[in-house]
């Protein structure tokens, strides 16, 4: 089945700790993204990628990075800048960044900082 | 910039009762325009989409939206609710930019369906 997977779907980390969320595609999408989900709030978007090794801030970028060094691959980390990283993060991606290029959405992994 | 309001943040029918979701949009161009669907700890789910042409799209699980260009709405209207539509409801904007198009998205609607 193609589809996108994100694991692990809970996380719990420390205050002052890395986190590395994971999302994988096999639908040979080109572009792929990462948001962020809050109680009560839409999407916000973290980070885009068009193209291996290029991607772009989304809105609110800081406190996170990610790398694109596979076509199928776009991990987030979650570093300890941070300030308040207790969320719903999604990735989702789509055959390119066209407008018309639909997003299709991985299951999601919830962050919780304990 | 492009921006969604949904202006319902919670609505409850009962089954069998017809559904129609707001979503008003600002965006100075043509909108593409989309309706996702995001049951309890999950992911979202594409409903159906508006790009161009006929102003009443279909979508899944018996769906429909209309676009209306003069009052910048997307609505999204089911004609009889069942139980399993119960989740939250997400309309988003899509907007060309130099370097690709954008989501934005509003905040949702959630939606209650009593028995």
């Amino acid at each position: 089945d193609g589809g996108i997977t994100q694991s692990p779907k809970y996380l719990f980390r420390k205050e002052g700790q890395n986190v590395t969320l994971s999302c994988e595609q096999n639908l040979n999408h080109d572009a792929m993204y990462w948001y962020r989900q809050d109680p009560g709030q839409g999407l916000r978007l973290i980070y885009y990628s068009q193209i291996v090794n290029d991607f772009q801030k989304g809105d609110i970028a800081e406190g996170y990075s990610v790398s694109r060094e596979k076509k199928e691959s776009f991990p987030l980390t979650v570093t300890s800048a941070q300030k308040n990283p207790t969320a719903f993060y999604l990735c989702a991606s789509s055959p390119g960044l066209g407008l018309t290029d639909t997003q299709y959405f991985g299951p999601g992994t919830r962050l919780t900082v304990l | 910039a492009q921006s969604v309001t949904q202006p319902d943040i919670h609505i409850t029918v009962s089954e069998g009762a017809s559904l129609e979701l707001r979503c008003n949009y600002s965006y100075g161009a043509t909108p593409y325009l989309f309706w996702y669907v995001q049951s309890p700890g999950q992911g979202l789910q594409l409903l159906l989409k508006y790009f161009s042409g006929d102003t009443l799209v279909q979508g899944i699980k018996g769906f429909e939206a209309e676009f209306k260009r003069s009052q910048s709405s997307f609505n999204l209207r089911k004609p009889s609710v069942h139980w399993s539509d119960a989740a939250e409801y997400f309309c988003a904007v899509g907007a060309g930019e130099t370097s690709g198009s954008r989501l934005t998205f509003g905040e949702g609607t959630q939606l209650t369906v009593n028995p």
